[in-house]
């Protein structure tokens, strides 16, 4: 069955960085874009960023550009996301989701349809 | 594009008729899903492109809504439906930003 299995939890310190990752099983890595997703403890879901795993094309929320680099190894069919100068508003749980595409008459619509179980990555000194 | 939920909390009970209301700052079509969440668990999708139904979702969930009005009912409340609702937009690809959520508790 389609999964996608996160990386365990982190504990890091302020200025540092991690790396989270995503294997994916159950379907064609390559022909899905990845996205992920974080929340901090009671808050929303707020989107990070966006991986094309086929050809490797991101795009980053300005929220976290300059911070935030996502790559995938096809290879591995993971995908990882890695933040860096992390602070304490960092401490959130961090989910990987595959982005699924239909097309209903002329349109295309988007739509996250699997998730990973999520990763905390709590920073504190 | 923002967007806000309402109400912020809810409580019902068994067998009621639920109604989650989410307005977006601008148009975004017809390219929003909703989700549901529960403690400690990931997102589950249950609706995209504003009112198709996810594959396995139960029928008492059903959209509606396109522009910047849409709306998410629970036709009658099931045990297992008390969680947190975010709604999404998906009309700026792909920079998707969800709403502040609704929690549904039991009254």
């Amino acid at each position: 069955q389609v999964q996608l299995v996160q990386s365990g939890a982190e504990v890091k310190k302020p200025g540092a960085s991690v790396k989270v990752s995503c294997k994916a099983s159950g379907y064609t890595f390559t022909s899905y874009a990845m996205h992920w997703v974080r929340q901090a403890p009671g808050q929303r879901l707020e989107w990070m960023g966006w991986i094309n795993a086929g050809n490797g094309n991101t795009k980053y929320s300005q929220k976290f550009q300059g911070r935030v680099t996502i790559t995938r190894d096809t290879s591995a069919s993971t995908a990882y996301m890695e933040l860096s100068s992390l602070r304490s508003e960092d401490t959130a749980v961090y989910y990987c989701a595959r982005e699924a595409t239909i097309s209903i008459g002329f349109d295309y619509y988007y739509y996250m349809d699997v998730w990973g179980k999520g990763t905390t990555v709590t920073v504190s000194s | 594009i923002q967007l806000t939920q309402s109400p912020s909390s809810l409580s019902a009970s068994v067998g009621d008729r639920v109604t989650i209301t989410c307005r977006a700052s601008q148009g975004i079509s017809s390219y929003l899903a909703w989700y549901q969440q529960k403690p400690g668990k990931a997102p589950k999708l249950l609706i995209y492109a504003a009112s198709t139904l996810q594959s396995g979702v139960p029928s008492r969930f059903s959209g509606s809504g396109s522009g910047t009005d849409f709306t998410l009912t629970i036709s009658s409340l099931q045990p297992e439906d008390f969680a947190t609702y975010y709604c999404q937009q998906l009309n700026s690809y792909p920079s998707y930003t969800f709403g502040q959520g609704t929690k549904l508790e039991i009254k």
